[in-house]
C-alpha cells in the first residue's frame, strides 16, 4: 500500500514569493491534515479536512496561507507571500476517519525562505 | 486546553540499556494518547496508541507505554536499546470529544541517542 505522498521534498524561495505544497493521502482515507513543524519542535496542526470540507482551520494564518481539497482526495497548501519565518517542514497526514484513528504521515516538504 | 509535556529534550543511553522517555498530559478528561517516532528527514511513524482500552500498550519495535490516570502520564519504555532506536520521539494527545476530536497536539519531542 502506498503511503502519503508529498511534493516537492525540498523548496528554496526568496521572501515575498509564493509557494505551494502538494499532498496525496493514502487511498480511501477521508481525513487529511496539514501540520507545520519548526526546527526542534513538534508538529502543529494547520488545517484538517474531512473529505472536501475544511472542518478545522482555526490555526491556519489566513492572511497568507490557503489550502484546498477540491475533490476530497489530494490537497494543496499555499503560502503567498512567503516570509522568512515560514521556513519549516510542512507535513501532511491522513486517516480513515477522525477520532482515534491512526494518522499516517508523509515525509514532509522542507521549506527554506531566503 | 489540552497540552503535552515531554521531560528531557535529549536522552542518551547505552546499547542494551533501558529506554525511558517521559510524557505528561494536561486534560480534564482522559484523552487518546500516542507515541510517534521520527527518523531524520522522514515523516512520523506511529509506535503505539492508547484509546481507553488496556492501560499497558504494546507497540512496534519492542516499545510499550503505560497510561497512568492518577499521574497524567504516558511514559514510553523499551527494556533494551538498540542502535537503530536513535531518533526523535514525540508524545501526542488527541481529544476524544468535541470539535477537536482527532486533532493531534504534540509535545516538543525527545531526541534519543544510543551509544555503542
Amino acid at each position: 500500500e502506498a503511503g502519503v505522498v508529498q511534493s516537492p521534498r525540498y523548496k528554496i524561495i526568496e521572501k515575498k514569493q509564493p509557494v505551494a505544497f502538494w499532498c496525496n493521502p493514502i487511498s480511501g482515507h477521508n481525513t487529511l491534515y496539514w501540520y507545520l513543524q519548526n526546527l526542534g519542535q513538534g508538529p502543529e496542526l494547520l488545517i484538517r479536512y474531512e473529505n472536501e470540507e475544511a472542518v478545522d482551520d482555526s490555526q491556519l494564518p489566513k492572511d497568507r496561507f490557503s489550502a484546498e481539497r477540491l475533490k476530497g482526495v489530494d490537497s494543496t497548501l499555499k503560502i503567498q507571500p512567503a516570509e522568512l519565518g515560514d521556513s519549516a517542514v510542512y507535513l501532511c497526514a491522513s486517516s480513515l476517519e477522525t477520532s482515534s484513528e491512526t494518522q499516517y504521515f508523509g515525509p514532509g516538504t522542507r521549506l527554506l525562505v531566503l | 486546553a489540552q497540552s503535552v509535556t515531554q521531560l528531557g529534550s535529549h536522552v542518551s543511553v547505552s546499547e542494551g540499556a533501558l529506554v525511558l522517555l517521559r510524557c505528561n498530559y494536561s486534560s480534564s478528561v482522559p484523552p487518546y494518547l500516542f507515541w510517534y517516532v521520527q527518523y531524520p528527514n522522514q515523516g512520523l511513524q506511529l509506535l503505539l496508541k492508547y484509546t481507553s482500552a488496556a492501560t499497558l500498550v504494546k507497540g512496534i519495535n519492542g516499545f510499550e507505554a503505560e497510561f497512568k490516570k492518577s499521574e497524567t502520564s504516558f511514559h514510553l519504555t523499551k527494556p533494551s536499546a538498540h542502535m537503530s532506536d536513535a531518533a526523535e520521539y514525540f508524545c501526542a494527545v488527541s481529544p476524544n470529544y468535541g470539535g477537536s476530536q482527532g486533532n493531534l497536539i504534540f509535545g516538543k519531542g525527545t531526541k534519543l541517542s544510543v551509544k555503542p
